[in-house]
């Protein structure tokens, strides 16, 4: 297995642009998880979905950040507009349970908004 | 209070020795604590669960943790540069729909 697949690797945008970023799990497992790294706050859950149904999305920032889960092999985190303070890396993880420490990570997007 | 905390480090060990990892968490309640080994610009990756209290080895790595004292630590012996990185601590709480939370992080640089 290819493991979970992220894209694009990087991202550079302008500010109030809408951002995109894709993950593509494993196949067979049922639990995806988007999160956040910076530097400020490390990092941080933003939502996750069992079976491609959001379960917890607490983590989302605010209103600007959305994700979707259309079928089982692919999700989507969006922003938008798009602002500075939302330069971070943003990764991609899935699991075959709802066992956080087992879950496998993607490379990560790392997304620079100027 | 900060719920996970590490020191940012950098930490630098001379290669072969001992290198100590501290995390200390807020929720008195937490019930599984997880280190996570990341490489500069790659994902994390677990490398250590414990849930208990005392110590937890698995081959030069050794999770201790001291639920009383809300600490939970990470030794790595014979440290190789290989073992260069940053370390994240994490913890959940007792219910399993908690979510992981994670420190920021510990840079960990073993000096040749």
């Amino acid at each position: 297995d290819a493991g979970v697949i992220q894209s694009p690797r990087h991202e550079v945008t302008e500010m109030g642009q809408e951002v995109t970023l894709r993950c593509k799990p494993i196949s067979g497992h049922d639990y995806l998880f988007w999160y956040r790294q910076t530097m400020m706050r490390g990092l941080e859950l933003l939502i996750y979905f069992n079976n491609n149904v959001p379960i917890d999305d607490s983590g989302m920032p605010e209103d600007r950040f959305s994700a979707k889960m259309p079928n089982a092999s692919f999700s989507t985190l969006k922003i938008q507009p798009s602002e500075p303070r939302d330069s971070a890396v943003y990764f991609c993880a899935s699991s075959s349970t709802l066992s956080w420490a087992e879950a496998f990570f993607g490379q990560g997007t790392r997304l620079t908004v100027v | 209070q900060k719920e996970v905390e590490q020191n940012s480090g950098p930490l630098s060990v001379p290669e072969g020795a001992i290198a100590s990892l501290n995390c200390t968490y807020s929720d008195r309640g937490s019930q599984s604590f997880f280190w996570y080994r990341q490489y500069s610009g790659k994902s994390p990756e677990l490398i250590m669960s414990i849930y208990s209290n005392g110590d937890k080895e698995d081959g030069r790595f050794t999770a201790q943790l001291n639920k009383a004292s809300q600490y939970v630590s990470l030794l790595i012996r014979d440290s190789q540069p290989s073992d260069s990185a940053t370390y994240l601590c994490a913890v959940i709480k007792e219910n399993r729909d908690d979510k992981i939370i994670f420190g920021k992080g510990t840079r960990l640089h073993i000096l040749p």
